[in-house]
C-alpha cells in the first residue's frame, strides 16, 4: 500500500513566523506534489518536483518555496505565514516512467490556521 | 469560462438510489479524465479513471466521457451511506501533464 505521510494534521502559526511542512512517500515516486485546497476554490498546485533537488512552479507558488534533498521527502516552506496562507495543505506522490501522472497519491493533509 | 466546472452540492438522495455527478470543461484537448474521492479530514483517492472517450464499469461504480459535449459523468448505483463523501473530477492533456481538478461536488447518502 502506497503511504504518503504529513508531518501534521493540524498546526496553528503566528503571522511572520517561518513555517515548515513536511511530506514522506515510502513507495519510491519520482514526483512529488504540494496542492493546497480551500473552500470554494478546490485543489490548487502550488509546487511540484520530478527528481530530487529539482522543482517546478505550479499555479500559486508566490509567498512558497520548496526542497526536495531526498527522493522520500518533500517540504514546503512558508518563509513568513500569513493570514491568507490558512489552509489545508495536501502533499501527494505518483510514479513517473509508464503511468500517467493521473494516479496520484494524497497525504491526510495538514490543516493551518495562521493567526 | 473555467477550465473545468462542477456543482459543488451538496447533493443528498436516499440510500439505494442512483447518483449522478457531472463535470463541464472547456479545452477538447483533455485525453485522460479521472474521479477522485475524498472522504471528510483525508487526501482525495483515486477512484476510476478514463482515457479519452467512451463507459468504463468498476463495481456500482460508472464513469462517461462524451467529448463532443465536453462532458463527463460518474454514476454509482444502489449508493450507501459510506458513498457519503466529497468527488472531484479531474483531467490531464498528457501523460506527464499536471492534473487540473474541479472543485468537487459533496455527496450525502441518506440511510
Amino acid at each position: 500500500d502506497v503511504k504518503v505521510t504529513q508531518s501534521s494534521r493540524y498546526l496553528v502559526k503566528r503571522t511572520g513566523e517561518k513555517v515548515f511542512l513536511e511530506c514522506v512517500q515510502d513507495m519510491d515516486h519520482e514526483n512529488m506534489f504540494w496542492y493546497r485546497q480551500d473552500p470554494g476554490l478546490g485543489l490548487r498546485l502550488i509546487y511540484f518536483s520530478y527528481d530530487v533537488k529539482m522543482k517546478e512552479k505550479g499555479d500559486i507558488p508566490e509567498g512558497y518555496s520548496v526542497s526536495r534533498e531526498k527522493k522520500e521527502r518533500f517540504s514546503l516552506i512558508l518563509e513568513s505565514a500569513s493570514t491568507n496562507q490558512t489552509s489545508m495543505y495536501l502533499c501527494a506522490s505518483s510514479p513517473l516512467g509508464q503511468n500517467p501522472t493521473y494516479e496520484q497519491y494524497f497525504g491526510p493533509g495538514t490543516r493551518l490556521t495562521v493567526t | 469560462q473555467k477550465e473545468v466546472e462542477q456543482d459543488p452540492g451538496p447533493l443528498s438522495v436516499p440510500e439505494g438510489a442512483i447518483v449522478s455527478l457531472n463535470c463541464t470543461y472547456s479545452n477538447s484537448a483533455f485525453q485522460y479524465f479521472m474521479w477522485y474521492r475524498q472522504y471528510s479530514r483525508k487526501g482525495p483517492e483515486l477512484l476510476m479513471y478514463t482515457y479519452s472517450s467512451g463507459n468504463k464499469e468498476d463495481g456500482r461504480f460508472t464513469a462517461q466521457v462524451d467529448k463532443s459535449s465536453k462532458y463527463i459523468s460518474l454514476f454509482i448505483r444502489d449508493s450507501q451511506p459510506s458513498d457519503s463523501a466529497t468527488y472531484l473530477c479531474a483531467m490531464i492533456l498528457n501523460r506527464d501533464d499536471k492534473i487540473i481538478f474541479g472543485k468537487g461536488t459533496r455527496l450525502h447518502i441518506l440511510p
